[in-house]
């Protein structure tokens, strides 16, 4: 079966721009997640969403990110007027027992 | 707060030669610990992963780690490494209930094999 896949695999976009990053998780599995991982470092948490709950927002780093999801189905992470500092990659994840969790390749975003 | 650290930012050994990779970790209680792998351009992979049990776990490529509750340890092993395993490898902690699933992780540790 299809792994998750994310789209696109890179963007290089100007700064003050908007960028939207797809993930489309594994059927059937009823959580998603979004990570972030800057140059050399490890993977920062992002948002999760878990079936029909609302969803954990705890680690965006401001205002200009967010995320939906359409109900147990793909995902788009927004970026609001885009900063150099958010370059980074950015892998989406996704799970059915709720704690094994499986990455996705990752949208490489440069901004400008 | 949970916290995971690696202590090596980067590690070279010989084809062939043992492997040991270290982790510590910071959490209030036994918590699920994982070991992920991140091939150049790829996403990660699980090698393996502790739960609870027998505290000695096996994962792909030959890998296994023991944890070590005493030390906060997750320490990752392999008897003879392979050109192969050059990679970046990712420590990271998850909570012991399975309704908050925010994985923190290490640093990393760059793995480079030498012929």
């Amino acid at each position: 079966g299809a792994g998750v896949s994310q789209s696109p695999s890179n963007k290089v976009t100007e700064k003050g721009k908007d960028v939207e990053l797809r993930c489309d998780p594994i059927s059937g599995h009823t959580a998603l997640y979004w990570y972030r991982q800057r140059l050399g470092q490890g993977l920062e948490f992002l948002i999760y969403f878990q079936g029909n709950s609302a969803p954990d927002k705890s680690g965006l780093p401001s205002d200009r990110f967010s995320a939906e999801r359409t109900g147990e189905s793909v995902s788009t992470l927004t970026i609001q007027r885009t900063q150099q500092e958010d370059s980074a990659v950015y892998l989406c994840a996704s799970s059915f027992s709720g704690v094994e969790q499986f990455f996705g390749p990752g949208t490489r975003l440069t901004v400008l | 707060a949970q916290s995971v650290t690696q202590p090596d930012i980067h590690i070279t050994v010989s084809e062939g030669a043992s492997l040991e990779l270290r982790c510590n970790y910071s959490y209030g209680a036994t918590p699920y610990l994982f070991w992920y792998v991140q091939s150049p351009g790829q996403g990660l992979q699980l090698l393996l992963k502790y739960f609870s049990g027998d505290t000695l776990v096996q994962g792909i490529k030959g890998f296994e780690a023991e944890f070590k509750r005493s030390q906060s340890s997750f320490n990752l092993r392999k008897p003879s490494v392979h050109w192969s395993d050059a990679a970046e490898y990712f420590c990271a902690v998850g909570p012991l209930i399975q309704g908050a699933q925010k994985l923190v992780f290490g640093q990393g540790t760059r793995l480079t094999i030498n012929p």
